[in-house]
C-alpha cells in the first residue's frame, strides 16, 4: 500500500520569500514517481513538478524545486520568490507500479501569500 | 492543445435526486480518470478507463454511482440517488496512457442538500 503524508494544513508566507511544503511517503515499490500539484480556488489541479525514484538529481521547474531525500522518504516542495498568485492548495502525490500507476494524494497544504 | 473539459461546473441537488457529469479528455488520450475530492481532502480515484474499458473501479460505490466511456472518448459519471455525503468536487483527468502524466479538468462542484 502507498501512503502520502502532508502534515502542514496551512502556511503563510510573505511575498518574495521562499516556502517549503513537507511531504513524506511510504511505499514498498522499488520504482515510483512523486508529483506536486497546485489547486487554486478555481478547482483544477495544475501539475507542477515530478521526481522519479531513480533520478539522481532533484527536480526543478522554474521557481519550483523538489528536495528529494530517498532514505528519509521525503519529497518536499520549495517555492522560491513567492508571488500572490501562488496562494492555493498544494498536493503531494505518488504513483507506483504496485497499484498500476494510480495516483495517491496527500491531504494537501494551503499556502497563503501575504503582500 | 485544448485541456480536459468538464460540465457542469456547479450543481446543487436535493438528496435522493440523480445527477450526471460530463468529461471530454484531451484529444488522443487513452486513459481517463474520475476522482472525488471531498472538502479538505486529496482527490480519491473512483474509476479509471483505458479507451472504453474499465481498468479499476474498486472505489466506486456501485450501488449509486455509474460511469461509462462510450467510443473511448467522452465520459459520463452518474449518481443515483445522491446522498449528502456525495457533496464534493468531481475531477476528471486524462493521460496518454496510464504511465504518463495526468491532466486534470476544472472539476464539477456538487452540493447535495
Amino acid at each position: 500500500a502507498q501512503k502520502i503524508t502532508q502534515t502542514q494544513p496551512g502556511m503563510f508566507v510573505q511575498e518574495k520569500e521562499a516556502v517549503t511544503l513537507d511531504c513524506t511517503y511510504d511505499t514498498s515499490d522499488p520504482s515510483y514517481g512523486l508529483f506536486w500539484y497546485k489547486q487554486p480556488s478555481s478547482g483544477e489541479m495544475i501539475f507542477l513538478i515530478y521526481q522519479g525514484s531513480y533520478d539522481q538529481q532533484n527536480a526543478t521547474e522554474g521557481r519550483y524545486s523538489l528536495n528529494f531525500q530517498k532514505a528519509r522518504k521525503s519529497a518536499n516542495l520549495v517555492i522560491s520568490a513567492s508571488q500572490l498568485g501562488d496562494s492555493a492548495m498544494y498536493f503531494c502525490a505518488m504513483r507506483g507500479s504496485s497499484n498500476d500507476y494510480k495516483l495517491s494524494f496527500g491531504a494537501g497544504t494551503t499556502v497563503t501569500v501575504r503582500a | 492543445e485544448a485541456g480536459v473539459a468538464q460540465s457542469p461546473r456547479y450543481k446543487i441537488i436535493e438528496k435522493r435526486q440523480s445527477v450526471a457529469f460530463w468529461c471530454n479528455p484531451i484529444s488522443g488520450h487513452a486513459t481517463l480518470y474520475w476522482y472525488q475530492q471531498i472538502l479538505g481532502q486529496g482527490p480519491k480515484l473512483l474509476i479509471q478507463f483505458q479507451n472504453n474499458g474499465v481498468v479499476d473501479d474498486s472505489q466506486l460505490p456501485k450501488d449509486r454511482f455509474s460511469a461509462e466511456r462510450l467510443k473511448g472518448v467522452d465520459s459520463t459519471l452518474k449518481i443515483q440517488p445522491a446522498k449528502l455525503e456525495d457533496s464534493a468536487v468531481y475531477l476528471c483527468a486524462s493521460s496518454l496512457f496510464s504511465r504518463y502524466e495526468q491532466y486534470f479538468g476544472p472539476g464539477t462542484r456538487l452540493t447535495v442538500t
